[in-house]
């Protein structure tokens, strides 16, 4: 079974500085990766997300992620935050063979001014 | 993109009643979709898989008698909560998948008073 582990409970960035939230996956084959954003009490929306091909994909809102199977690894970037982006982040993991997605515990980003 | 709609968004319900959560692909047949729980501040757990025209696939502590989904067709699947007591208070997340992308309802919030 696949399982996501987000290393970082809280991160807290100055606005205007760059971000990179980190994510490490378990799963026996190549698997689709996402990251979502979700804002307090509300549902969830998807940032990017990794099927195949390019390892570096390009999200909505300017943030990254890139693909590096060597490390199990799909970390989020962004080069510049705003205040807005303060949220919690979940990266999750998906079987190919079920569509079954796990998501991480998630990563609160706290925004400084 | 795809659409999903979930009702209602909020319930409140009185300890040992039943609650019922609807969860519709509104513009694509979904044979599986998916249903999560989050606690406060806490991630999205995987309840169970819903399966079109069969029973649902329960995750491993997910009390089958007391979360009943029925999925009777390729655009509905029901949650139901029953006897509900206040530690079933949560947010309920329903998805469904396409072409290997999961698409979010907006979640219903259940407080049991």
């Amino acid at each position: 079974a696949q399982s996501v582990t987000q290393p970082d409970i809280h991160i807290t960035v100055s606005e205007g500085a760059s971000l990179e939230l980190r994510c490490n996956y378990s799963y026996g084959a190549t698997p689709y990766l996402f990251w979502y954003v979700q804002s307090p009490g509300q549902g969830l929306q998807l940032l990017l997300k990794y099927f195949s091909g390019d390892t570096l994909v390009q999200g909505i809102k300017g943030f990254e992620a890139e693909f590096k199977r060597s490390q199990s690894s799909f970390n989020l970037r962004k080069p510049s935050v705003h205040w807005s982006d303060a949220a919690e982040y979940f990266c999750a993991v998906g079987a190919r063979r079920d569509d079954k997605i796990i998501f991480g515990k998630g990563t609160r980003l706290h925004i400084l001014p | 993109g795809a659409v999903v709609s979930q009702h209602p968004s909020w319930v409140i319900c009185k300890s040992g009643t039943s609650v019922k959560i609807e969860c519709r692909s509104l513009d694509f047949q979904a044979t599986t979709m998916f249903w999560y729980r989050q606690f406060p501040k806490q991630s999205l757990m995987l309840m169970a898989t819903s399966n079109e025209g069969s029973k649902a696939t329960y995750e491993q502590g997910v009390e089958k008698d007391k979360f009943l989904i029925n999925h009777a067709s390729l655009t509905l699947s029901t949650l139901t909560v029953t006897s509900a007591h206040p530690e079933d208070s949560s947010f309920y997340i329903c998805s469904a998948s396409r072409w290997t992308e999961a698409f979010f309802g907006q979640g219903t919030r259940l407080t049991v008073v």
